[in-house]
């Protein structure tokens, strides 16, 4: 059992749509994390709160807006996506910014039309 | 610019038997993390073990161990007998160890292992 839950689970979207992913960690952790793993690429960080601050963008296109309302929960609003940001969308949360251990969710599968 | 390199995209293994898979990186820090993290088909990537660039000592996890080669920049994985619950994909990743990038886990691209009953 994972203490990281990510919903849903899978997502298909048109371009023109706009939805979220989210996000919820149970473990009490103060850092939580965006990550993009498409095929045959490395993982890529996307962004990066603390105390939902957000600490860390890696020069993330504007179509991905992320939401901290807690440090419980993290939100990534999707929206005019690309069919080239069709991928495996990763949380992960440490128990802060600075912890080497990151503990990872399952994943929304994302299929842009 | 860190980089991770897995050159075996796919191996298998034989039930019972031993495994090793590699992991070489580039960096001209003298510390960092190093991980190996599995994600089986359920998606969802777990730490199997970690190792300290000062530490000497290979880290031993269970049935899993690594063998770290700190001029080599060599950093390999082995499983010991094998089961049926290993197949997955295995990532190596890196870090620095004053979280430069915060909790950028610098990872390569994975090498897929089956284990054959």
């Amino acid at each position: 059992e994972t203490g990281v839950t990510q919903t849903p689970r899978h997502l298909v979207m048109g371009m023109t749509n706009k939805k979220s992913l989210k996000c919820e960690q149970h473990l009490g952790h103060n850092a939580m994390y965006w990550y993009k793993q498409s095929a045959k690429k490395p993982l890529e960080l996307m962004f990066v709160y603390s105390l939902e601050e957000r600490v860390e963008n890696n020069s993330v296109p504007s179509r991905f807006s992320p939401e901290c309302p807690n440090s419980s929960h993290l939100f990534l609003h999707l929206h005019t996506l690309q069919p080239e940001d069709s991928a495996l969308y990763l949380c992960a949360s440490s128990q802060d910014s600075t912890n080497e251990k990151l503990f990872f969710g399952s994943g929304t599968q994302l299929s842009v039309l | 610019a860190q980089t991770v390199t897995q050159s075996q995209p796919e191996m298998s293994v034989q039930e019972a038997e031993t495994v090793t898979l590699s992991c070489t990186y580039d960096t001209s820090e003298s510390n960092y993390y190093l991980f190996w993290y599995k994600q089986p088909p359920s998606r969802q990537m777990i730490l199997v073990i970690r190792q300290e660039a000062y530490k000497q000592q290979n880290a031993t996890e269970n049935r899993f161990s690594v063998n770290f080669q700190k001029a080599a920049k060599s950093f390999s994985l082995k499983i010991s007998d094998s089961q049926l619950g290993d197949t997955a994909m295995y990532f190596c990743a890196f870090r620095d160890f004053y979280g430069g990038s915060q909790g950028n886990l610098i990872f390569g691209k994975g090498t897929k292992l089956s284990v054959k009953p």
